[in-house]
Formats: structure tokens, C-alpha cells, sequence
């Protein structure tokens, strides 16, 4: 399995819902990452697990709440967003430095 | 925090022809990477390049590295439609777990 898989493939959601989103690997790569990507701009890092430890957090607001259950999984759960933070959130798994990252095809969200 | 800007920001071709995309950084880097993004999609990996590699190619891909320049290029040769896509540089910002990209270039490629 070469793979990232994420869930839903799109979301829509009132600023007062919770909803989470779900992304899961099976390469056994030892990093996963949650990237926030804007219409036509660069994906922007949200989040690092490293041996599912979170390592990287930059400075996201509360709003968006990470979780790695296991060395497979990756939950980014939301509650009370607003309605800019509609966007492409991608998932992406890398073992080592040296080889490039493998994403996902990522969650098209839209808050309301 | 983004680390690259990309030039041009949009490029047509014609089928055949060669497509170039420059990629300039700000920090010191271990690595540089390439990946091409569909429309709407997730970012497929293209290649990487070692800071103390200079050119790397892949296929029809062949990438340069500058590190004096803080500078990467991007060549596509004998495009093809399917090329058609956004192109994003990254680099490590010298963090093995920080991948930032570049503002990316948008290729479009007439049949």
C-alpha cells in the first residue's frame, strides 16, 4: 500500500458543528503531516507528528485540534470555525528526510 | 511561513515544447524538493535533490540546484497535456520535518 487516504473527500460544516477529519497510511512512515491549502496558493503546515508525537504546531488557532491514535492514523478535529477557514486540507506521511512526502488527495472543506 | 517563490507564476506552452520553472529560496536547505498538483488535488512527489547535488534528472525531468543562489530550475522537456498542473518547489528550510513550499507555477499545455 503506497497510499495516504483521507475522509471525507469533501465537508461542509456550520461554524457552531464539530466534525473531524481522518487521514491514515499503511508505508509505515514514521511522520504525518496536515498542510491548509487556499485556491491558488502554496499548501501551508499546519501540524508534525513524528513517531506520533506532535513535533511542529505553527501556531495554529485552537479551533483545529490534532490527534495521532496510532503510527497509521491522523485526526484533526474541528470546532467553531469560521467561514476563512474553508480550504483544501491535505494529509502527507514521510519517512526520512532524504525521500519526499506521499499525500493524500486531501478534504475539501467548507464552513458556513 | 513560506520559503520559495517560483517564477513565472503561469506559463502556456504548446505540446513538444520545453517548460522551465525557477524556484529561489531563502535558507539554508539539505534538500529540495519538486512536486506537481492537479487541479484540486493532492501534490504528487516529482524528485528530490540533495544540497550537495547540482542536477538530478528523472524522465523527462531534469533538475538544477544552486546553492551559492539559493536557487532550484525545473525543466519539463517534450511537454505533454497531461503536464498541464501547478508546480510547487520545497525545501527543509534545514528541518528534516518542515516541508515549505514555494509559491508554485501554473502550467498549462495546448494539445
Amino acid at each position: 500500500d503506497t497510499e495516504v487516504t483521507q475522509t471525507p473527500k469533501h465537508l461542509v460544516m456550520g461554524m457552531t458543528n464539530k466534525k473531524s477529519l481522518k487521514c491514515e497510511q499503511h508505508m509505515g512512515h514514521r511522520a504525518m503531516y496536515w498542510y491548509k491549502q487556499k485556491a491558488k496558493k502554496p499548501p501551508e503546515l499546519m501540524f508534525v507528528y513524528s513517531y506520533e508525537k506532535l513535533s511542529i504546531n505553527e501556531s495554529v488557532p485552537s479551533r483545529f485540534s490534532p490527534e495521532c491514535p496510532n503510527s497509521s492514523l491522523l485526526n484533526l478535529h474541528l470546532h467553531a470555525l469560521q467561514p476563512e477557514d474553508s480550504a483544501l486540507y491535505l494529509c502527507a506521511s514521510s519517512q526520512a528526510g532524504t525521500r519526499g512526502y506521499t499525500f493524500g488527495s486531501g478534504t475539501r472543506l467548507t464552513v458556513v | 511561513s513560506q520559503q520559495g517563490e517560483e517564477d513565472p507564476q503561469a506559463l502556456s506552452i504548446q505540446e513538444g515544447e520545453n517548460a522551465t520553472m525557477n524556484c529561489s529560496y531563502k535558507t539554508s536547505i539539505n534538500n529540495l524538493q519538486w512536486y506537481r498538483q492537479n487541479s484540486g488535488r493532492g501534490l504528487v512527489h516529482l524528485i528530490l535533490i540533495r544540497s550537495n547535488e547540482r542536477e538530478k534528472h528523472s524522465g523527462r525531468l531534469r533538475v538544477t540546484l544552486d546553492t551559492s543562489k539559493k536557487s532550484s530550475s525545473l525543466l519539463i522537456t517534450a511537454s505533454r497535456a497531461a503536464d498541464t498542473a501547478s508546480y510547487f518547489c520545497a525545501t527543509d528550510a534545514g528541518s528534516a520535518d518542515k516541508l515549505i513550499f514555494g509559491t508554485g507555477t501554473r502550467l498549462q499545455v495546448f494539445p
